[in-house]
């Protein structure tokens, strides 16, 4: 069965430092993986997809994700965080049989000023 | 901003209610999906609908049904509501093919 995993419920860095959010990932096929943020109130909106080929994803935003098959992870990155980046950030696999989609338990990020 | 818009935005109902939420698709989108996110959870997966027919279902009990109309819109029918169904409910679309799924604004439905 498929499945991922955030080990941090919440994340924290400072305005303009490096962040990464953690994300590992168990399936049983090729991964389909993705990277989803959640503000207050609001629906999903989609960053970035790993279906096939370079292991660094751009996506939205400015974020990034490295696709590392050994270690079985999927971290989601930026180089320099906002504090409009401060929300909720779900990883997801999808499953080998249709469009559905598995998702962690999310991480809050919180960005300080 | 994606196309796929849900309504109501919020919703109270009392327990042993039934009610019904509706999401329009983007145009050209055959596939919708349906998520329940409990506070503090990540969104767990409810059914998908494929031009018109049911193409998958999670771990929720037959009470939880759906309807994917030809026009890309759909609805999600909850009967004998329970307090633990008070939750956000998205809907997702997807063209035939691809990975990512659109998600709506979501639904908040609070059972008492």
């Amino acid at each position: 069965a498929q499945s991922v995993a955030q080990p941090e419920d919440q994340v924290n860095v400072a305005e303009g430092n490096p962040l990464t959010v953690k994300c590992t990932y168990s399936v049983s096929g090729n991964p389909y993986l993705f990277w989803y943020v959640q503000y207050p109130n609001r629906g999903l909106q989609f960053l970035l997809k790993y279906i096939t080929g370079d292991n660094l994803v751009k996506g939205s935003y400015g974020f990034e994700a490295e696709f590392n098959k050994s270690q079985t992870s999927f971290h989601l990155k930026k180089p320099s965080a906002l504090v409009s980046d401060s929300a909720l950030y779900f990883c997801a696999v999808r499953d080998d049989s249709s469009y559905k989609l598995i998702f962690g338990s999310g991480t809050r990020l919180l960005v300080r000023p | 901003e994606t196309g796929v818009t849900q309504s109501p935005t919020h919703l109270i109902k009392t327990r042993g209610q039934q009610v019904t939420l509706r999401c329009s698709s983007q145009s050209g989108h055959n596939t919708v999906s349906w998520y329940q996110q409990a506070l503090g959870q990540g969104p767990q997966f409810i059914f998908q609908y494929y031009r018109e027919e049911e193409n998958g279902r999670g771990n929720f009990p037959p009470r939880f049904s759906g309807l994917q109309f030809p026009n890309y819109s759909s609805e999600l029918n909850v009967n004998a509501l329970e307090l633990d169904d008070s939750a956000l409910y998205l809907c997702a679309s997807s063209p035939t093919g691809e990975g990512e799924q659109y998600f709506g604004p979501g639904t908040r439905l609070t059972v008492t």
